[in-house]
């Protein structure tokens, strides 16, 4: 497609209960990252993959959280046993290397 | 102490004004700057990027990095009500395809008609 694409928009989860994001990169773009941004904070780095290798999961907050990329296309971020302060935009972006990076819209997760 | 600081706003400022956008960093490793743009309920885009200290231009923006400082700006002139969004500075250590990039957390600009 024309731009990554995540879903959902919205997900509201009660506490306790497990997650999944998706994201859909810039087709043939070999890098791509998950952020996780507070309200009225900047995004912060949760992990990254080169294709199907996840290189760096330094940013993943605690071991309740799981991305994959299996066939190093699609991705999905996994939350489980979701918290109150996991409620954040989920933000996926995808790169050549060339052309900088290109954002989603994001997932809004809400823990209620 | 965060890598990149930015005053979070909000800052509003008449339409026709020019503003001025600022962030602080601390590690000097940081090689590449960018200006990111953020309007409400839709991810980051990228308005412009920098390598090297001195201004870059581009229509209304200009960015500026001093890297002596440690200190990046971007002006933005002839304001428009359509530039009211979240303005967010950042940074790479090094520009490749895996390169992670460092935000800082972004100033609310409002535009007023």
């Amino acid at each position: 497609g024309a731009g990554v694409s995540q879903s959902p928009r919205y997900k509201v989860a009660k506490r306790g209960q497990d997650v999944a994001l998706r994201c859909d990169p810039i087709s043939g773009h070999v890098s791509l990252f998950w952020y996780q941004q507070a309200l009225g904070q900047g995004p912060e780095f949760l992990t990254y993959f080169q294709n199907e290798a996840q290189l760096d999961k330094s940013g993943l907050p605690s071991d309740r959280f799981f991305a994959e990329r299996p066939e190093g296309s699609v991705s999905t971020l996994k939350i489980q046993r979701t918290q109150q302060e996991d409620s954040a935009v989920y933000l996926c972006a995808s790169s050549s290397g060339q052309n900088g990076y290109t954002f989603g819209s994001g997932t809004r997760l809400t823990v209620v | 102490q965060k890598e990149v600081e930015q005053d979070p706003g909000p800052l509003s400022v008449p339409e026709g004004a020019i503003v001025s956008l600022n962030c602080t960093y601390s590690n000097s490793a940081f090689q590449y700057f960018m200006w990111y743009r953020q309007y409400s309920r839709k991810g980051p885009e990228l308005l412009m990027y920098t390598y090297s200290s001195g201004n870059k231009e581009d229509g209304r923006f200009t960015a500026q990095v001093d890297k002596s400082s440690k200190y990046i700006s971007l002006f933005i002139r002839d304001s428009q009500p359509s530039d009211s969004a979240t303005y967010l500075c950042a940074m790479l250590r090094g520009y490749s395809s895996a390169s992670k990039i460092i935000f800082g957390s972004g100033t609310r600009l409002s535009i007023r008609p």
